[in-house]
């Protein structure tokens, strides 16, 4: 069964420490990882779309990098507004479906 | 105005009564999605879309029916709302890839 799991559940950083957060998974196949995040109160708002082992991508303050079993989210100097659940999600084999993971809430204090 | 809008956003019922949340599109995308989001379960699909003749369940369809009116509207009805439907709904488009999601701002659904 494919599945996928991000830790930590939560994670509290002051403004401008940097730090990591994890997307594990096990899946047949893997044919994309993908990383949303999102505000409280509204739908997830995609970021990033990884392929393959080694591959990287960032955008300002993200970075989200990928080997065979996990994925990374990057997070550097982050600033209040980075605060968000962050969600990871595979798509397997032939399926049209992703598998989501539960989320990292993130939050940068000032 | 939204690209993926969701009415209503707020919608308080009682088991056993017929539901609909209704979602249209902007971004000209032929795939819409329905997706239930629960604490500590992550988000889960119901039903998907690839065109308006295409209509296929997702890993939770049970309860839950779909029409797509046209490429642009997608509605998703709980024919009898019972408890455990409560839980904040999304409606979402994608392009070609599937993992690249577009969503709306969600439904929040309380069945009493």
């Amino acid at each position: 069964e494919d599945q996928v799991t991000q830790s930590p559940e939560a994670l509290r950083l002051q403004e401008g420490e940097s730090s990591s957060l994890n997307c594990s998974y096990t899946v047949s196949g893997l044919r994309g990882l993908f990383w949303y995040r999102q505000d409280p109160g509204k739908g997830p708002e995609f970021l990033f779309t990884l392929y393959s082992a080694g591959e990287e991508k960032e955008k300002e303050r993200l970075k989200a990098t990928l080997t065979k079993k996990e994925s990374f989210l990057h997070i550097t100097a982050p600033k209040p507004e980075d605060s968000a659940t962050y969600l990871c999600a595979v798509q397997a084999g032939g399926a049209q479906k992703l598998v989501f993971g539960q989320g990292t809430r993130l939050t940068i204090n000032p | 105005d939204a690209d993926v809008t969701q009415t209503p956003r707020n919608r308080i019922t009682k088991t056993g009564k017929r539901i609909m949340l209704e979602c249209s599109q902007t971004k000209g995308h032929d795939r819409m999605y329905w997706y239930r989001q629960d604490p500590g379960l992550g988000l889960r699909l119901i039903y998907y879309s690839f065109d308006v003749k295409d209509i296929n369940k997702g890993e939770i369809s049970d309860g839950y029916s779909v029409s797509r009116q046209a490429q642009a509207k997608f509605s998703l009805s709980l024919e009898s709302a019972i408890p455990n439907q409560t839980a904040l709904y999304f409606c979402a488009t994608s392009d070609r890839i599937p993992g690249e999601l577009f969503f709306g701002e969600g439904s929040r659904l309380t069945v009493l």
